[in-house]
């Protein structure tokens, strides 16, 4: 099965700087590749999202990008804000299949 | 709006016991998962459904069953609750049609077995 590596574990930044998660998956045929926030308290919440024919997306201040051939991708969210603060997972899967395949989640701190 | 809702939120139980969790959603999605949220761990899928009267295991199926007799609920049951078994635990649904692939996800139920 498909296994996604996802680091930092944690991550504290100051407000207005950037920040990036990585996630690495293992099987070739994953083909959609989902990122959640989640606030605490609260199920996650679909970010974001890429499909393998895409190398980029952005929308605002969060971008993903994904390298097909060394099977990562990543996060990034620029001029962060406290309300940034949340856990992250990546997660990895393959067409017409629903499963999902989530990292282990990422703690971003961004501190006022 | 339509929803996804999970009871109770909070559940305390003993070791032994049967317990059962509770996820409706109000989508009409085909497709409904559990899952279960532990340090270190993110995510695992307990067990999944595309559809009335199919389930299918996940990654962490032991000690658990599910079953889906209508489109709109997925009951999770632990058969004995065992300590190991204290998380939390998450519901979501996605419509499952071809390139419509979110999740939604509901608040989670933390449960405690001692």
């Amino acid at each position: 099965g498909e296994n996604v590596e996802q680091h930092p574990s944690t991550l504290s930044v100051q407000e207005g700087d950037s920040a990036v998660i990585k996630c690495t998956y293992s099987d070739s045929a994953s083909n959609y590749f989902p990122w959640y926030k989640q606030e605490l308290g609260k199920g996650p919440q679909l970010i974001i999202d890429i499909r393998s024919n895409v190398g980029e997306k952005k929308d605002q201040r969060i971008a993903v990008t994904l390298n097909k051939t060394a099977k990562h991708f990543s996060l990034h969210i620029t001029e962060t804000q406290p309300e940034d603060s949340a856990v992250y997972f990546c997660a990895a899967t393959k067409y017409n299949f629903n499963k999902f395949y989530f990292g282990s989640g990422t703690k971003l701190n961004v501190k006022p | 709006d339509a929803e996804i809702t999970q009871s109770p939120r909070h559940k305390i139980t003993e070791t032994g016991r049967q317990v059962t969790l509770a996820c409706h959603q109000t989508w009409n999605h085909n497709n409904m998962f559990w899952y279960r949220q532990d340090l270190g761990h993110g995510l695992r899928l307990i067990h999944y459904s595309y559809g009335v009267h199919d389930t299918n295991k996940g990654e962490v199926s032991d000690g658990y069953s599910v079953s889906r007799s209508n489109t709109e609920d997925l009951p999770l049951t632990l058969e004995s609750a065992a300590s190991s078994q204290t998380s939390v635990y998450f519901c979501a649904s996605s419509e499952g049609r071809q390139g419509l692939r979110e999740q939604y996800f509901g608040p989670g139920t933390r449960l405690t077995v001692t």
